[in-house]
């Protein structure tokens, strides 16, 4: 079925740190990928999206790119905040099918620390 | 442009009891989605529409769950019976279109069944 892994289940960075969080998906669709990004006591938002493969999703100095052959999607970003504190969730759509199916990935919680 | 809309924002039950969860989506948008969020995973999709029409409720446990959007517009999801296991958030979401427009979601409905 169409799922969507992330293994890090926690980060743990300080402030001017790199981030880099990995995920891969597996899909029979034409997929969008998105990184969402939840903050305590609110629902997710949307962080970027990348709707090719080998194109880059671009926002608030977050970087995002999709692999198509490794079926894989990751995320980084230079220099981390401490306001970039939050779960961070890998998130696969189908940009092809009548179905309009959304699914979510276990999350990465990101604490960054002063 | 106002956002997704839930209520309440938290319910307290004792198991047994009944209770429904109500979601006002952006205006426009045909598609809603109810997920359930247990403490510290991720959203898991229970039941999404299209308009009035249910699209996939294949993963909402039928014998206590409903859920209904008979206009097209607001939501109700609904549990007949509540159970310990249903302590979660419930989320709204919503978007226009299909494919690769952004999920927008409510900031949720906190259950405790005690």
């Amino acid at each position: 079925g169409d799922s969507v892994t992330q293994m890090q289940g926690q980060v743990t960075l300080s402030e001017d740190d790199f981030l880099f969080i990995n995920c891969t998906y597996s899909t029979t669709w034409y997929p969008t990928l998105f990184w969402y990004v939840q903050y305590p006591g609110e629902g997710p938002q949307l962080l970027l999206k990348v709707t090719t493969a080998n194109n880059k999703g671009i926002s608030r100095g977050f970087e995002a790119t999709y692999d198509k052959g490794t079926t894989s999607f990751h995320l980084q970003k230079a220099s981390v905040q401490e306001s970039d504190s939050a779960v961070y969730y890998c998130v696969l759509g189908d940009r092809s099918s009548n179905t309009n199916k959304v699914v979510f990935g276990t999350g990465t919680r990101l604490q960054v620390l002063p | 442009e106002a956002g997704v809309t839930q209520s309440p924002r938290y319910a307290v039950l004792q198991e047994g009891q009944a209770v429904s969860f109500w979601c006002d989506p952006i205006s426009g948008h045909d598609t809603l989605y109810w997920y359930q969020q247990p403490r510290d995973q991720g959203p898991q999709l229970l039941v999404y529409f299209r308009d009035e029409a249910v699209i996939d409720n294949s993963q909402l446990p039928s014998d206590r769950f409903s859920a209904v959007r008979p206009k097209g517009t607001n939501s109700t999801l609904k549990i007949q019976s509540a159970k310990q296991g249903d302590t979660a958030t419930y989320l709204c979401a919503s978007r226009q279109d299909w494919g690769t427009t952004t999920l927008y979601f409510g900031a949720g409905t906190r259950l405790s069944v005690l």
